[in-house]
């Protein structure tokens, strides 16, 4: 069975600097990756997915993800933090049939000015 | 193009009762996934839906149950509430139909308090 783990509960960062948010897999399979981001009472929105086509993945609103099977990683970074990522940032892995769906625990990015 | 709605926004039931939750899936979406979001936690995946069949299940006991209409709007049912049943409530419609790479896109959810 599939499953993510989020290295962090808690991350605060300064505006400007980089973020770096943490996530590994678990899979016995090629697994299908996505990071999505929740504003405070909203539903979540993807950020970026892995769908195995290219191990560096662009996404919205400057994220970027990098796919790395050695380390069944796929961290979550932008290199200059805004105000406006302050957010609830969730990694879910799906199952190859995509009729199963897992997310982690979550990871609270707090943006310091 | 109209977004996932969903209804209602808050409730609050007593614990022992029944509630029935409502999805509106975005235009085009055969598909329909309920997820329970403890306070603090990740979303749990419940079940999914594709063209009116339950496509996939987990780890949720059977008082939860769903029904997904041909519209594709869908429902979720919870029976004999608990208190850890307390939860926000996403649903999330796509054209994935078995498909893992298709893009999820969640509506706002329900907040469901148990008393």
């Amino acid at each position: 069975a599939q499953s993510v783990t989020q290295l962090g509960s808690h991350v605060s960062v300064s505006e400007g600097a980089l973020v770096l948010l943490r996530c590994n897999y678990s899979s016995s399979v090629p697994p299908y990756l996505f990071w999505y981001v929740q504003y405070p009472n909203q539903g979540l929105q993807l950020l970026l997915k892995y769908t195995s086509a290219a191990t560096l993945v662009k996404g919205i609103n400057g994220f970027e993800a990098e796919f790395k099977k050695s380390e069944t990683s796929f961290h979550l970074t932008k290199p200059s933090a805004h105000m406006s990522d302050a957010a609830e940032y969730f990694c879910a892995v799906s199952s190859n049939t995509g009729n199963q769906f897992y997310f982690g625990t979550g990871t609270s990015l707090t943006v310091i000015p | 193009e109209t977004g996932v709605t969903q209804s209602p926004t808050h409730l609050i039931k007593t614990r022992g009762q029944q509630v029935t939750l409502r999805c509106s899936s975005q235009s085009g979406h055969n598909t329909v996934s309920w997820y329970q979001q403890a306070l603090g936690q990740g979303p749990q995946f419940i079940f999914q839906y594709y063209r009116e069949e339950e496509n996939g299940r987990g780890n949720f006991p059977p008082r939860f149950s769903g029904l997904q209409f041909p519209n594709y709007s869908s429902e979720l049912n919870v029976n004999a509430l608990e208190l850890d049943d307390s939860a926000l409530y996403l649903c999330a419609s796509s054209l994935a139909g078995g498909q893992p790479h298709y893009e999820q896109y969640f509506g706002p959810g329900t907040r469901l308090t148990v008393t």
